[in-house]
């Protein structure tokens, strides 16, 4: 199975901050990669998929970018609605695997 | 709207059953495969089961081979997750969840909470 691995696992951000978090894969995955956030209590919410295109209705400050087996997902000007949990998943091989997750927490 | 809704879960002892369903409006099911993943609460998530659109294929994560068994009714626009033997390690939310032709989630249920204990 394609192994995820994504860092920080976790972080403290502020209002306006820009991130940026990193998701490697094990082998390469072409850019079956997509990028979820997920809320307390709520199902995950697809942001990012294809490495780099933005799922419709998805703030343009959220972005992605790479290819083969490193990729990250930024955010631009974080917002108070933005605090949340971060995985990353490849889509290139059965078993469609997920990265671990990335908490951003509110500094 | 397009709208996953799963039902199904509950309370179920160490070696039980039970049946998952997920009811698609919204959109036609017949055109999309579908998945379920399971998430431990405050864990990370897992893909557990697809299904192509016209049940001809599916798959399995290991550790739910051969107990576990996805099937679809396109016509009741539902999908269906059969649960047997089912261990502490099945616990979880069960999220059914659609994909795209490009291979991304796009849409998921809110999930169903499956608790197994005696």
């Amino acid at each position: 199975d394609v192994r995820l691995t994504q860092s920080p696992s976790s972080l403290s951000a502020s209002a306006g901050d820009r991130v940026t978090i990193t998701c490697r894969a094990s082998q390469t995955v072409g850019t079956y990669l997509n990028w979820y956030q997920q809320k307390p209590g709520k199902a995950p919410k697809l942001l990012i998929h294809s490495a780099s295109t933005l799922q419709i209705g998805v703030p343009s400050r959220f972005s992605g970018s790479g290819s083969g087996t490193d990729f990250t997902l930024t955010i631009s000007g974080l917002q108070p609605e933005d605090f949340a949990t971060f995985f990353c998943q490849q889509s290139y091989t059965s078993p469609y695997t997920f990265g671990l997750g990335t908490r951003l927490e509110i500094k | 709207e397009v709208q996953l809704v799963e039902s199904g879960g509950g309370l179920v002892q160490p070696g039980g059953s039970l049946r998952l369903s997920c009811a698609a409006s919204g959109f036609n099911l017949r055109d999309y495969w579908m998945h379920w993943v399971r998430q431990v609460p405050g864990k990370g998530l897992i893909w557990v089961s697809r299904v192509n659109t016209d049940e001809s294929f599916t798959t399995y994560a290991d550790s739910v081979k051969g107990r576990f068994t996805i099937s679809r009714d396109n016509a009741k626009n539902t999908v269906y997750m059969q649960m047997n033997s089912l261990t502490s390690e099945d616990a979880a939310v069960y999220y059914c969840v659609r994909e795209q032709w490009t291979r991304q989630f796009d849409v998921w249920g809110h999930g169903t909470l499956v608790t197994v204990s005696s």
